[in-house]
């Protein structure tokens, strides 16, 4: 099963509002990182964040990581209707490179 | 640059065909990845190289065949596919164990079997 796992699985906003999006995560990682994919293309890396780290900042996006919980947050502030796209979580574990990416968040953000 | 390429965009073949897909990145990443995504579903992780060396295959059917032929380059050879196997296929690369472990991906191929 997926490493990680994401809610809500649609988001649809409007353009100034702030969107939302967890991620939840089963065995211990070194870190999570999270991802941006417009339709069809490539992914895009957008912030990683450690093991050991609680918050992490990046121009609008701000991710927390609850170790405790097992469960990561992307926020993403004032949203644009250039950020509507898919958003991945993506787990690396401890000293290799699988790397397992969560079910992912489609945001629509209406202009 | 920060840029992987992928060749090409997009490939129609039938079950009997024999292709290619091509990644090449020139940032001198030690790490390779090939990944499998359908449509509305997230990337599932196919085949890692690192070093020019196979380290993980995730049970792929042998109808899929990686090659590293050098550090900056990955192919994929495709022999009797099904058409289940129609997917946008994802390369992607990072500096290595020891380095950063961002992966830089590119901007797939879309593959449609017949």
């Amino acid at each position: 099963s997926q490493q990680g796992e994401e809610d809500p699985q649609a988001l649809s906003i409007q353009e100034g509002e702030n969107a939302t999006m967890n991620c939840s995560y089963k065995t211990s990682i070194n870190n999570l990182q999270w991802y941006r994919q417009n339709s069809g293309r490539g992914l895009v890396h957008l912030i990683l964040i450690r093991s050991n780290e609680r918050e992490k900042h990046s121009g609008r996006l701000r991710v927390t990581l609850d170790t405790s919980k097992k469960s990561s947050s992307l926020l993403i502030t004032a949203s644009r209707a250039a950020d509507t796209a898919s958003y991945f979580c993506a787990t690396t574990f401890t000293g290799g490179f699988k790397t397992i990416f969560g079910a992912g968040t489609r945001l629509f953000v209406k202009a | 640059d920060t840029e992987v390429t992928q060749t090409p965009k997009h490939l129609v073949m039938g079950m009997t065909n024999k292709k290619s897909l091509k990644c090449e990145q020139h940032m001198g990443h030690r790490a390779m990845y090939w990944y499998k995504q359908k449509a509305k579903k997230p990337p599932e992780l196919m085949f890692v190289y690192s070093y020019e060396k196979l380290s993980i295959n995730e049970s792929v059917p042998s109808r899929f065949s990686p090659e590293c032929p050098n550090s900056s380059l990955l192919n994929l050879h495709l022999h009797a596919l099904q058409p289940e196997d129609s997917a946008l296929y994802l390369c992607a690369s990072r500096q290595g164990l020891a380095g950063g472990e961002t992966q830089y991906f590119g901007p797939g191929t879309r593959l449609l079997v017949l």
